[in-house]
């Protein structure tokens, strides 16, 4: 079954703009993790954020967690073309495996 | 050397074939996982080795047949497979199946292999 549930779908937005997704998950986790995939690509992995931290940064990448509402979000600052993928946020709840979430689509207009 | 490989990029097979994904990393990970992914979906977990035994099924039909014949290297064997099996296969590693510290690994992805099942 899939753990989370990812909001948007789909995001389409200007070149230089901040784009927002959000991650909503069930149950407790040990860690968080954002991956990146280009069409029809292998996975990317982003950035990983452990259930005792609150906010981490990578380059133009942020990343909340709020354990107490079971949601996460990725910020990606200042969009680029090359942003253009899918994001996919997924978590480890100890069970020696990553469940995936739906997905986000961003399309950055240039 | 930071990446997975996988062979072929494309695969056409007819439903009584027998064919074969190969993966391979050179990073010493001891994890190794294929996935399947269809179309706007997440990847979805088939099976995981870790220290070259089968840990995880997610109870997936017999005619996917998962292979690790050493650290390295990672195969799935494929034979009567079926049109709704057609798919974007991929192989990832971590260092270990984890959690350690309770924190898990990184996967490192391949770029998959295009299954077609005509």
């Amino acid at each position: 079954s899939q753990q989370g549930e990812e909001d948007p779908q789909a995001l389409s937005i200007q070149e230089g703009e901040n784009a927002t997704m959000n991650c909503s998950y069930k149950t407790s986790i040990n860690n968080l993790q954002w991956y990146r995939q280009n069409s029809g690509r292998g996975l990317v992995h982003l950035i990983l954020i452990r259930s005792n931290e609150r906010e981490k940064h990578s380059g133009r990448l942020r990343v909340t967690l709020d354990t107490s509402k079971k949601s996460s979000s990725l910020l990606i600052t200042a969009s680029r073309a090359a942003d253009t993928a899918s994001y996919f946020c997924a978590t480890d709840k100890g069970a020696q495996k990553l469940v995936f979430g739906q997905g986000t689509r961003l399309t950055i207009n240039p | 050397d930071t990446e997975v490989t996988q062979t072929p990029k494309h695969l056409v097979m007819g439903m009584t074939n027998k064919k074969s994904l190969k993966c391979e990393q050179h990073m010493g990970h001891r994890a190794m996982y294929w996935y399947k992914q269809k179309a706007k979906k997440p990847p979805e977990l088939m099976f995981v080795y870790s220290y070259e035994k089968l840990s995880i099924n997610e109870s997936v039909p017999s005619r996917f047949s998962p292979e690790c014949p050493n650290s390295s290297l990672l195969n799935l064997h494929l034979h009567a497979l079926q049109p709704e099996d057609s798919a974007l296969y991929l192989c990832a590693s971590s260092p270990r199946q984890g959690p350690t510290g309770g924190v898990s690994d990184t996967q490192y992805f391949g770029p998959g292999t295009r299954l077609t099942v005509l």
